[in-house]
């Protein structure tokens, strides 16, 4: 498909455990965005790549979430040691200019 | 602080009426408006934007306001169909910040027939 796709779409793991969510952005797209959603409310920014350049995570909540863009396509999300608070759909976009393009999101249960 | 509300967490309008979704802002640096809808279990699909720029833009049943004085956006749909059930989020971007979008916490909106 043409589209965002990211995986796993679900996902879920116990207190303490990494976790790692893939994105695959639309081809050619040079902009790439991670997003948390929690339950009931908007989707808030993460991080932000421009090609293989992590321009922007000022939105990452704690040390323990860490972003790649090694190739400038494939991106992935890894967050470890996860805490019970980091349940939510995670969000990937990607951009060519100013409309963001979002996948399915995975959503990550911490138990 | 939320930059972005959207005030009313639901509407239900009937088929073949207009729906009117609102959203205000506070940050008079953001210079790109979004709309998103939203289905459940699946990623937001962008609807419609406008710039800063201009006040009105139309795409088919959808129609995007700005009132920069007052800092307000609004989406008209009409008329209304029942695949436009779905949960809509409004989204704006600031000036200078590398295309980060700040969003509200969206309406459900419900066409009933």
């Amino acid at each position: 498909g043409a589209g965002v796709s990211q995986s796993p779409r679900y996902k879920v793991a116990k207190r303490g455990q990494d976790v790692a969510l893939r994105c695959d952005p639309i081809s050619g797209h040079v902009s790439l965005f991670w997003y948390q959603q929690a339950l009931g409310q908007g989707p808030e920014f993460l991080t932000y790549f421009q090609n293989e350049a992590q321009l922007d995570k000022s939105g990452l909540p704690s040390d323990r979430f860490f972003a790649e863009r090694p190739e400038g396509s494939v991106s992935t999300l890894k967050i470890q040691r996860t805490q019970q608070e980091d349940s939510a759909v995670y969000l990937c976009a990607s951009s060519l200019r100013e409309t963001q393009y979002f996948g399915p999101g995975t959503r990550l249960l911490v138990l | 602080d939320q930059q972005v509300k959207q005030n009313s967490p639901s509407l239900s309008v009937q088929e073949g009426r207009i729906s009117i979704l609102n959203c205000d802002y506070t940050n008079s640096m953001f210079d790109y408006f979004l709309w998103y809808k939203k289905y459940p279990a699946e990623g937001p699909t962008f609807l419609i934007s406008i710039s800063s720029i201009k006040d009105k833009n139309e795409d088919g049943r959808f129609t995007v306001f700005l009132n920069k004085s007052a800092k307000h956006l609004s989406l008209h749909i009409v008329p209304s169909q029942p695949g436009d059930s779905a949960v809509y989020f409004c989204a704006t971007r600031s000036t200078g910040t590398a295309s980060k979008l700040t969003f509200g916490t969206g309406t459900r909106l419900q066409v009933t027939l």
